[in-house]
């Protein structure tokens, strides 16, 4: 199975700030398309996943701009500009290229 | 507007069964892939099983392979999840998700296997 691996794990950050998260994967996520399916989710408090990033850096309607990926290969990085109250929850990245679909183990941001 | 509305989950006793609902609205429901998604307990998302448009193909992961199966009515516009022999490690909120990224999720519904 393809091990996703984010870092941190808890991801402290005061608001208006910028936040960093990674996630690598033990494999290569280019499929034979062409395509890299690495996609981003948020899970705030309570609620569902909500996916935010499709093949590694396309945002999903109604996701703010200040939400952003980036990466190839293995490596990938979502970014959030200047971080608001509303975007406390779990992050995870999550690989749509390999069977099975696996998830990384995902990353609490919370408020300092 | 796309909406996933799962259903049926309970608390059963490890070695029984049950049978989990997904119903969809708002797209072509046999245009899309489906997934059941689960997430036990203060945990992270575990990929559980995927069914093609058509419902011809299905893919499951290594935990629940031979004990749960994957099933669609199209006419329904409905998904299934039939869950047999089920551990206490099956314990779980199961989500439905439409397509292989997951662009959209339900609400979730809770499956607790205790004695």
């Amino acid at each position: 199975d393809v091990v996703m691996a984010q870092s941190p794990l808890s991801l402290p950050v005061t608001l208006g700030q910028p936040a960093s998260i990674s996630c690598k994967s033990s494999q290569s996520l280019v499929y034979s398309d062409g395509n890299t399916y690495l996609n981003w989710f948020q899970q705030r408090p309570g609620q569902s996943p909500r996916r935010l990033i499709y093949k590694v850096s396309n945002r999903d309607s109604g996701v703010p701009d200040r939400f952003s990926g980036s990466g190839s290969g293995i490596d990938f990085t979502l970014k959030i500009s200047r971080v608001e109250a509303e975007d406390v929850g779990v992050y995870y990245c999550m690989q749509g290229t390999h069977w099975p679909l696996t998830f990384g183990q995902g990353t609490k941001l919370e408020i300092k | 507007e796309v909406q996933l509305v799962e259903s049926g989950g309970g608390l059963v006793q490890p070695g029984g069964s049950l049978r989990l609902s997904c119903a969809a609205s708002g797209f072509t429901f046999s245009d899309f892939q489906m997934n059941w998604v689960r997430q036990a307990p203060g945990k992270g998302l575990e990929w559980v099983s995927l069914i093609n448009a058509a419902g011809s193909t299905t893919s499951y992961a290594d935990s629940v392979k031979g004990r749960f199966t994957i099933s669609r009515d199209n006419a329904k516009n409905s998904l299934y999840l039939q869950m047999d022999s089920l551990r206490d490690e099956d314990t779980a909120v199961y989500y439905c998700a439409r397509e292989r990224q997951m662009g959209y999720w339900g609400q979730g519904t809770l499956v607790t296997v205790s004695s």
